[in-house]
């Protein structure tokens, strides 16, 4: 069965820009989650989504937001970009939330320059 | 403020060789450890565990929960090069808020 897809893999935007990012998670799995991934700080959360409601959210500001569709694929969406935005954004899908295990995409590699 | 702390950051040792990697945790309403490892962008999944004193084995890979002591460690017996990659830690809690992941392990295995 095909995996978590993501897309763009590669991203380079302008500083001030906006940004989605798209994620279709494994069929079946209602749960899709977003992190970022920088050297410094690791992996962080972003945010989770179930059936279409977002469930939680990380300590990121507001220019981070994202959504769900009925079919369960996910978008992210980055405002007013920052040099620091700069990062590997990992999408990740399971059947119940992030207790019972993810599947991850290869991720966007976004660069703000 | 929940913390997931990987030791040591990086490892280098020889094909064959047996390895174990640490991760403490401070989480306030636990309910899950995972363990993935991370070659180039997508971690893949290892295990999860969620009791304590049962080991999970894959293979060559082990890994066991201390719920007392707040640890969990991973095994990798008769290293290959193969394994090498980040290994990384994550602690889920009770509800929707995500997993709290430690900074890795960078494993190097020469040959």
């Amino acid at each position: 069965k095909a995996g978590v897809t993501q897309t763009p893999r590669y991203l380079i935007k302008t500083r001030g820009q906006q940004v989605t990012l798209s994620c279709s998670p494994i069929s079946g799995h209602r749960s899709v989650s977003w992190y970022q991934q920088t050297p410094g700080q690791g992996l962080q959360f972003l945010f989770e989504y179930f059936s279409e409601t977002q469930r939680n959210k990380g300590n990121f500001p507001g220019r981070f937001s994202g959504r769900q569709f009925s079919n369960s694929r996910s978008e992210m969406n980055v405002s007013t970009l920052e040099l620091g935005d700069s990062a590997l954004y990992l999408c990740a899908s399971s059947t119940y939330g992030s207790n019972y295990g993810y599947t991850f995409g290869s991720g966007t590699r976004l660069t703000v320059v | 403020e929940d913390k997931v702390v990987q030791s040591p950051l990086s490892l280098v040792v020889h094909e064959g060789d047996t390895v174990t990697l640490n991760c403490s945790y401070e989480v306030t309403n636990f309910r899950s450890l995972l363990w993935y490892k991370q070659e180039k962008k997508a971690p893949t999944f290892l295990f999860m565990l969620t009791s304590s004193g049962i080991e999970k084995k894959s293979g060559r890979l082990s890994s066991i929960l201390d719920k007392k002591e707040l640890f969990s460690i991973l095994n990798i017996t008769a290293t290959q090069t193969g394994d090498s990659a980040v290994y990384l830690c994550a602690v889920g809690r009770g509800g929707a808020d995500g997993l709290t992941f430690g900074k890795g392990t960078h494993l190097i295995i020469q040959p």
